[in-house]
């Protein structure tokens, strides 16, 4: 198995619900990582986890918060969001150590917020 | 180039001709680059990935090369097709940890 999936595939919420995502990998990597991408934008970093450990916030606003309850699993819970963080959210995951660091991307979760 | 507003560079080609994209970095210390294809509605695709100790890399119709001391990277498509029109990235990592920048994706039109 060498694919990262992600639930669910599309998803629109009001600034008052909470909901999550999920991420799932089963290629045995260590490292897994929340990005956040824009129309017409780059990927842009939100959290990186290690060995099921934190090792990564850039800054990110408390609405947003990441769980990686094993090495396999990867969710991001949302509470309050606003508008402008309707975005494509990817999952990624990548074996840990070195330079050799290719990422594995998840088609990513299309979020709209009302 | 440099993407302006909501607006990416764009690389139009014809069916059949040779690509290249071009990607600028300014992190000396970056160690390890990789190209991502993106297509519509998809998460980035793994193509190909090179190493500072290399200059040169060659994969299935796709060839990387890096000059390091001009800080630049190119992704050459060989016999461009249509499946080949995407966003391309290329990311670099900085041997900071595990992170990886983004440059700001050349998006590619492969007309018949």
């Amino acid at each position: 198995d060498t694919e990262v999936t992600q639930t669910p595939k599309h998803l629109v919420m009001g600034m008052t619900n909470k909901k999550s995502l999920k991420c799932e990998q089963h290629m045995g990597h260590r490292a897994m990582y929340w990005y956040k991408q824009k129309a017409k934008k780059p990927p842009e970093l939100m959290f990186v986890y290690s060995y099921e450990k934190l090792s990564i916030n850039e800054s990110v606003p408390s609405r947003f918060s990441p769980e990686c309850p094993n090495s396999s699993l990867l969710n991001l819970h949302l509470h309050a969001l606003q508008p402008e963080d309707s975005a494509l959210y990817l999952c990624a995951s990548s074996r840990l150590g070195g330079a050799d660091n290719e990422q594995f991307f998840g088609p990513g979760t299309r979020l709209t917020v009302l | 180039g440099e993407s302006v507003g909501l607006h990416l560079p764009t690389l139009s080609v014809q069916e059949g001709d040779n690509s290249i994209i071009n990607c600028a970095y300014s992190n000396s210390a970056s160690d390890y680059f990789i190209w991502y294809k993106q297509e519509s509605g998809k998460g980035p695709q793994f193509i190909i990935d090179i190493r500072s100790n290399m200059d040169k890399r060659q994969g299935q119709r796709v060839t990387v090369l890096l000059n390091k001391t001009v800080k630049h990277l190119s992704l050459q498509i060989a016999a461009t097709q249509p499946g080949d029109s995407a966003v391309y990235f290329c990311a670099e990592n900085t041997g900071s940890g595990y992170a990886l920048n983004f440059g700001k994706g050349t998006s590619l039109l492969v007309t018949p």
